[in-house]
């Protein structure tokens, strides 16, 4: 069974620090996806990682796949109160478009 | 234009009740997802279909029953619902294919009482 661990799974700072978020497996995947969720919504596909040892930059977030490609992790530089939400990776492999998803990160960022 | 709705968006329903879930997507994705979100927040996928074929059919009781009369569109319905089925149901489309992710709809909260 391949599963994903992410942590940290809540995290609370206050604007302008930042952070990092880990998503770690035993298994190697095709490509890692990171989607954000706020409440009462569907999860916003964030960014694809493919290659192994990919970096993507999306404004202040940084996305990095692990050169094995069985972990990623997201970085947020200066994080603002509207970063605030659910962060979630997911894994695909095979060939049927199915994602394994992490536990989820909840991110608090204070004002 | 929204890409995958779902509908309705709150279900609130008694046990052993049949329910049905309606999902439509206008993107053209070949594949369509139903996906279980529990109070932990974790998903975890229930169907998988691409062009209105099953290829996905993971541990799920035989009371839920997903039908795709055509590509664009994929339904849920459950039969005899019980407390345990209690969750955020959501719909995603996709192009099949690794570096491509998911659309999700924005989910229907079911409670059974």
């Amino acid at each position: 069974t391949q599963l994903l661990e992410q942590s940290p799974q809540f995290l609370s700072i206050q604007e302008g620090e930042n952070l990092t978020v880990y998503c770690n497996s035993s298994s190697v995947f095709s490509s890692l996806q990171w989607y954000r969720q706020e409440p009462g919504e569907g999860p916003v596909l964030l960014v694809t990682v493919v290659t192994g040892g990919e970096v993507k930059k999306l404004k202040r977030l940084t996305f990095q796949f692990g050169d094995a490609r069985k972990d990623s992790s997201l970085h947020i530089t200066a994080a603002q109160p509207g970063d605030t939400g659910l962060y979630l990776c997911a894994g695909a492999s095979g060939n049927t478009g199915k994602l394994i998803f992490g536990q989820g990160t909840t991110l608090q960022v204070k004002p | 234009d929204t890409a995958v709705s779902q509908t309705p968006k709150y279900l609130v329903t008694q046990m052993g009740n049949d329910k049905s879930i309606k999902c439509e997507q206008n993107l053209g994705h070949d594949t369509m997802y139903w996906y279980k979100q529990d109070s932990k927040k974790f998903l975890k996928i229930m169907f998988s279909y691409n062009n209105k074929e099953l290829i996905i059919n993971e541990t799920v009781p035989n009371r839920f029953s997903p039908k795709s009369p055509d590509k664009a569109h994929l339904n849920l319905h459950i039969n005899s619902l019980e407390l345990g089925d209690s969750a955020v149901y959501f719909c995603a489309s996709s192009i099949p294919g690794r570096s491509y992710g998911y659309t999700f709809g924005s989910g229907t909260r079911l409670t059974v009482v």
